[in-house]
């Protein structure tokens, strides 16, 4: 089955700076990727998400990489603010749909630090 | 408005008690979603219905049971026979099972003493 890795488990960075969070997965089938925000006692929301037929997709101050060859893609977060402060879990899908199909990394604490 | 709603946010018990977690959605979604989290740890898929009067086991459905007689109820049954049942329980819904996005409630944290 799909295995999906997320570093760094916790990452501080300074109010302002670009924040980036790195997944690896090894299903070479897997082809939809979504990026979920959890804030505290609240369930995850879904930021941005990218499909194997593009390398990169970006929304305002987020943007998503893919490398397919490499089995790796990235959530970057620029110009970060207090309230991007939250766990972020990556995710890998075989199926381009469905929560069923999802595999999840393990989250990263985000914290941005004013 | 709407959305999906887990309740109770927070839920004691004892040990050997079967327990049911609450999960509503107004959204019209066709399948909906149980998950697990434990601190340091992603979310498991437990269980999951595409349409109503049907649901399939999902990775750790051990201990755990559910039901899906209307479309807009999906309630979760932690059984006595669930080892290690203290967790944050997810409850998600999507349009159906081939759509991308899919929206989560605010979770239960249930807790075994």
């Amino acid at each position: 089955g799909e295995n999906v890795e997320q570093h760094p488990s916790t990452l501080s960075v300074q109010e302002g700076d670009s924040a980036v969070i790195k997944c690896t997965y090894s299903d070479s089938a897997s082809n939809y990727f979504p990026w979920y925000k959890q804030e505290l006692g609240k369930g995850p929301q879904l930021i941005i998400d990218i499909r194997s037929n593009v390398g990169e997709k970006k929304d305002q101050r987020i943007a998503v990489t893919l490398n397919k060859t490499a089995k790796h893609f990235s959530l970057h977060i620029t110009e970060t603010q207090p309230e991007d402060s939250a766990v972020y879990f990556c995710a890998a899908s075989r199926t381009g749909g469905g929560a069923d199909g999802l595999t999840f990394g393990k989250g990263t604490h985000l914290i941005i630090q004013p | 408005d709407g959305g999906i709603t887990q309740s109770p946010k927070y839920l004691f018990r004892k040990e050997g008690q079967n327990v049911t977690l609450s999960c509503e959605q107004n959204l019209n979604h066709d399948a909906m979603y149980w998950y697990r989290q434990d601190p340091g740890q992603g979310l498991r898929l437990i269980y999951y219905s595409q349409i109503v009067n049907d649901f399939q086991k999902g990775d750790i459905a051990e201990g755990y049971s559910v039901s899906r007689e209307k479309k807009e109820s999906f309630p979760l049954t932690v059984t006595s026979a669930q080892k290690n049942p203290t967790a944050f329980y997810l409850c998600a819904s999507s349009k159906n099972r081939g759509s991308t996005e899919a929206f989560f409630g605010q979770g239960t944290r249930l807790t075994v003493v």
